[in-house]
């Protein structure tokens, strides 16, 4: 069965702190892999998304994440947290087909503590 | 306007209504989807159109029911909802064939009463 699990669903981090949100994923053949935020009230906006070549992908906001297919794994990282990156963060796979459901973790919120 | 808007922003409708969520991409995408969002749980796919066709439809209550008049407009139109379909709704848009990335609406949250 398709499925992304999220392991986390609350973390907390210390402003400055390094971030690394986890992602693993169960799919039939190679996905794509997306990591979206949604802040309270919001939609969701794109961080970064992989789809082939260098496994370590750089996103919006000083985020990046690393693909290892070994692992099934996405897990997203930020060197240093800023207050205004606490919000829900979501990964998700789709299929490398056109017009297909993407399928979503439950998230994972990120609060920040100063 | 630029990139994915949806109208309105919040709903608080009784069970008997009749309402439509509206969503208008300003992409040049050909594929729009809605999902529901409900606390506690995965974003759930609700309805596919690419190219203007529906191309997936998950088991969704007939009470809720799709609308793609053309690329650029999607709708959902609701009537004799229940109190569980409360969630925020989201809407989404892809260009088939390229990358095929969703870019989401900022949500409608519906109240059921």
């Amino acid at each position: 069965a398709q499925s992304v699990t999220q392991p986390d669903i609350h973390i907390t981090v210390s402003e400055g702190a390094s971030l690394e949100l986890r992602c693993n994923y169960s799919y039939g053949a190679t996905p794509y892999l997306f990591w979206y935020v949604q802040s309270p009230g919001q939609g969701l906006q794109l961080l970064l998304k992989y789809f082939s070549g260098d496994t370590l992908v750089q996103g919006i906001k000083g985020f990046e994440a690393e693909f290892k297919r070994s692992q099934s794994s996405f897990n997203l990282r930020k060197p240093s947290v800023h207050w205004s990156d606490a919000a829900e963060y979501f990964c998700a796979v789709g299929a490398r087909q056109a017009g297909t459901a993407l399928i979503f973790g439950k998230g994972t919120t990120l609060s920040v503590s100063s | 306007e630029t990139g994915v808007t949806q109208t309105p922003r919040h709903l608080v409708m009784g069970m008997t209504n009749k309402k439509s969520l509206k969503c208008e991409q300003h992409l040049g995408h050909n594929a729009m989807y809605w999902y529901k969002q409900s606390a506690k749980k995965p974003l759930e796919l609700m309805f596919v159109y690419s190219l203007e066709e529906r191309v997936e439809n998950n088991s969704v209550p007939s009470r809720f029911s799709p609308e793609c008049p053309n690329s650029s407009h999607l709708f959902l139109h609701l009537h004799t909802l229940q109190p569980e379909d409360s969630a925020l709704y989201l809407c989404a848009s892809s260009q088939v064939g390229l990358s095929d990335t969703q870019y989401f609406g900022p949500g409608t949250r519906l109240t059921v009463l």
